[in-house]
């Protein structure tokens, strides 16, 4: 399958900084995904990027298929974007491979 | 239009009994997909369907797990005779129909509790 790796692990953010987050993949990927776990365990829709760019009010997304990476931008970050950003990707429509994860933590 | 739509939220089951656990997609879905999170873990890939039909179970485990989707209801994932290993969220996604890019949308999961 394809390994998928996320970076950092873990980051701590006052409230207003600005974050890039990271997701390689190990092959050729037609699908890419990135998700928001809140703390209640829901997973949110954030972005399908299999390539170019994308922004959603402070959420902005990039994804270099050639280069096999993809990063999330948090802009202005808020108490509320505390949680798990989940990276997800497939070279077919039967199964996408997911990241460990960035926890996130912003502090007010 | 509602949501990927899961059932029970929570379910909590003593070793060797059953857990029944079911998914009905979004309206114009009829691709679903489970998945399972283990606490402090990613999301595993367990088996993919179609209307009536395993697209792909390679997720699965091979012995107590099995998944359906009916033509009429929602998809069902079963476990049979738990173990305390099965505690864990099932999360279901469903896909669009039309032009399928393989865009997932998700529940909001059921977590399991096997004592």
């Amino acid at each position: 399958g394809i390994q998928v790796e996320q970076s950092p692990p873990d980051l701590i953010l006052q409230e207003g900084a600005n974050s890039t987050l990271r997701c390689n993949f190990s092959d050729s990927v037609n699908n890419l995904q990135w998700f928001h776990q809140n703390p209640w365990g829901q997973l949110i829709n954030l972005f399908y990027i299999p390539s170019g760019t994308k922004q959603n009010g402070r959420l902005s997304a990039t994804t270099v298929a050639t280069e096999r990476y993809s990063l999330l931008y948090i802009s202005s970050s808020q108490t509320t974007d505390s949680g798990v950003y989940f990276c997800a990707v497939s070279y077919n429509f039967n199964k996408f491979y997911f990241g460990s994860g960035t926890k996130l933590n912003v502090k007010p | 239009n509602a949501g990927v739509m899961q059932n029970p939220r929570h379910l909590v089951r003593r070793r060797g009994q059953e857990a029944r656990l079911r998914c009905s997609p979004m309206k114009g879905h009829s691709h679903v997909y489970w998945y399972r999170q283990l606490p402090e873990e990613g999301l595993k890939f367990m088996v993919y369907l179609q209307k009536e039909n395993i697209i792909d179970e390679s997720g699965m485990p091979k012995e107590r797990f099995s998944a359906e989707f009916p033509k009429e209801g929602p998809s069902i994932l079963r476990i049979q005779q738990v173990v305390r290993g099965d505690s864990a969220a099932y999360f279901c996604a469903s896909s669009p129909d039309r032009g399928n890019t393989g865009e997932l949308f998700f529940g909001e999961g059921s977590r399991l509790t096997v004592l």
